[in-house]
């Protein structure tokens, strides 16, 4: 069973637009989220992570919003780049244990 | 240069025949993990360990055995693979306490 989905395969946008990444989740004991990105033949690196202590953390071109009473967490990318066409992968750390459940991942187009 | 990495990069063998995926990394990350990839699961955990000798099962454990007798090293084990087990496999690593992981650049496994 899928506790952390990302319910969009895929997503283009245009150069210079704002891209939004969904990510859901099922279980209230996560209480730390992340989103990484990955690029073709290699491994998911680090984006940008936020405790379920805060609703917003931002990060250059790069915010996450968590809405923790929906269950909710989305990445703002602003504007966005063709660099950043990649599969953008969420995932999240429960407070009871070292486990990381990652969502299925979205592939962003980002269009020149 | 501060990496994990992984070999072999690409491995096709037969059903049954005993092999091991090494994971190294040089940042003295006292967690590790293994994760594979699949199409439409995203990423799944394998295996990870907390520290030297300190291992623990993650979501999907079945068929694979890691250890832990160094801090760099965590190779993942298949003691007789099988045709299921074909996927994308990575390792990561991280500091303990810290939530964002390293990853390696994957190791592509298919059994025949």
């Amino acid at each position: 069973d899928q506790q952390v989905k990302q319910n969009s395969p895929s997503l283009s946008v245009q150069e210079g637009r704002i891209s939004i990444l969904n990510c859901d989740y099922t279980n209230s004991m996560f209480d730390y989220f992340l989103w990484y990105k990955k690029y073709p033949a290699e491994g998911p690196t680090f984006l940008i992570s936020i405790s379920s202590i805060k609703d917003k953390n931002e990060d250059g071109r790069f915010t996450v919003f968590l809405n923790k009473s929906a269950k909710h967490l989305s990445l703002h990318i602003v504007p966005s780049q063709p660099g950043d066409s990649a599969v953008y992968f969420c995932a999240a750390n429960p407070n009871t244990g070292n486990q990381f459940y990652f969502g299925t991942g979205t592939s962003l187009t980002v269009i020149p | 240069e501060a990496q994990v990495t992984q070999n072999p990069r690409y491995l096709i063998t037969v059903t049954g025949k005993k092999l091991t995926v090494t994971c190294s990394q040089n940042m003295n990350h006292e967690y590790m993990s293994w994760y594979r990839q699949d199409p439409g699961l995203g990423l799944r955990q394998i295996y990870y360990s907390m520290n030297v000798e300190v291992t623990d099962k993650g979501d999907v454990p079945e068929g694979y055995k890691v250890s832990r007798k160094e801090k760099r090293n965590f190779p993942l084990i298949l003691e007789s693979p099988s045709p299921n087990q074909t996927s994308l496999y990575f390792c990561a690593s991280s500091l303990a306490g810290a939530p964002e992981q390293y990853f390696g650049p994957g190791t592509r496994l298919t059994v025949t």
